[in-house]
């Protein structure tokens, strides 16, 4: 899978939006852009994913550039549930290998 | 979404016992598993693929002897620590994935293994 950058960190305040940034600028045309978040002593969580459209469920927004070489994991309005470890991971939609390859990704500190 | 369940959440146990951990995804049929371990302060490492009626697939530099996976069901994979020793403390987790690519996957809560 190729290869995101993230930063090792960020803060945010309670309520206010996050914008946690992923670099992927070697993304193939058949790479998925997923975003799983890890909490403290807890096992990854799936949050979103996309293509090239952006993206919006309950939990998140994805904002995906126009030519893929980054995206954006918008939290609409941060709260101290939402302090966890953001990883941003590429994953090629074809053939069988489903695996997921982890980067350090981006600790979120949220301040009350 | 999926749940994965995983057991024991936590274990503590003596050097060169071996350990079992199960993994199971509870409201569908996987296919396949993940198997991945984490030490502290650090990211996910992938174990192996674990494939059910097969046998599972090791990423390069995970001791197939050592590490044990079975995959005998579509709901269950158990993963066996050999021979523990204090280096293998670690959490480990498991996912599976769920999709027509399977492209999500989702992750058991963990067990954190301690090998005194």
């Amino acid at each position: 899978d190729a290869k995101t950058t993230q930063p090792n960190s960020m803060e945010s305040n309670e309520e206010e939006p996050v914008h946690l940034p992923c670099n992927h600028s070697t993304i193939s045309g058949t790479d998925y852009i997923h975003w799983y978040r890890q909490l403290p002593s807890q096992g990854p969580e799936y949050v979103i994913h996309g293509l090239t459209s952006n993206v919006n469920n309950r939990m998140a927004s994805l904002a995906i550039a126009e030519d893929r070489k980054s995206s954006t994991l918008i939290l609409h309005r941060a709260t101290l549930r939402d302090a966890a470890v953001y990883y941003c991971i590429l994953r090629s939609s074809g053939g069988s290998n489903y695996k997921l390859t982890f980067g350090k990704g981006t600790l979120l500190t949220v301040n009350p | 979404g999926a749940v994965v369940s995983q057991h024991p959440s936590r274990v503590i146990c003596k050097s060169g016992t071996s350990v079992k951990i199960e993994c199971r995804s509870l409201d569908f049929q996987a296919t396949t598993m993940f198997w991945y371990r984490q030490f502290p302060k650090q990211s996910l490492m992938l174990m192996a693929t674990s494939n059910e009626g097969s046998k599972a697939t090791y990423e390069q530099g995970v001791e197939k002897d050592k590490f044990l996976i079975n995959h005998a069901s579509l709901t269950l994979s158990t993963l066996t620590v050999t021979s523990a020793h204090p280096e293998d403390s670690s959490f480990y987790i498991c996912s599976t994935g769920q999709g027509l690519g399977q492209e999500t996957q989702y992750f058991g809560p963990g067990t954190r293994l301690l090998v005194l």
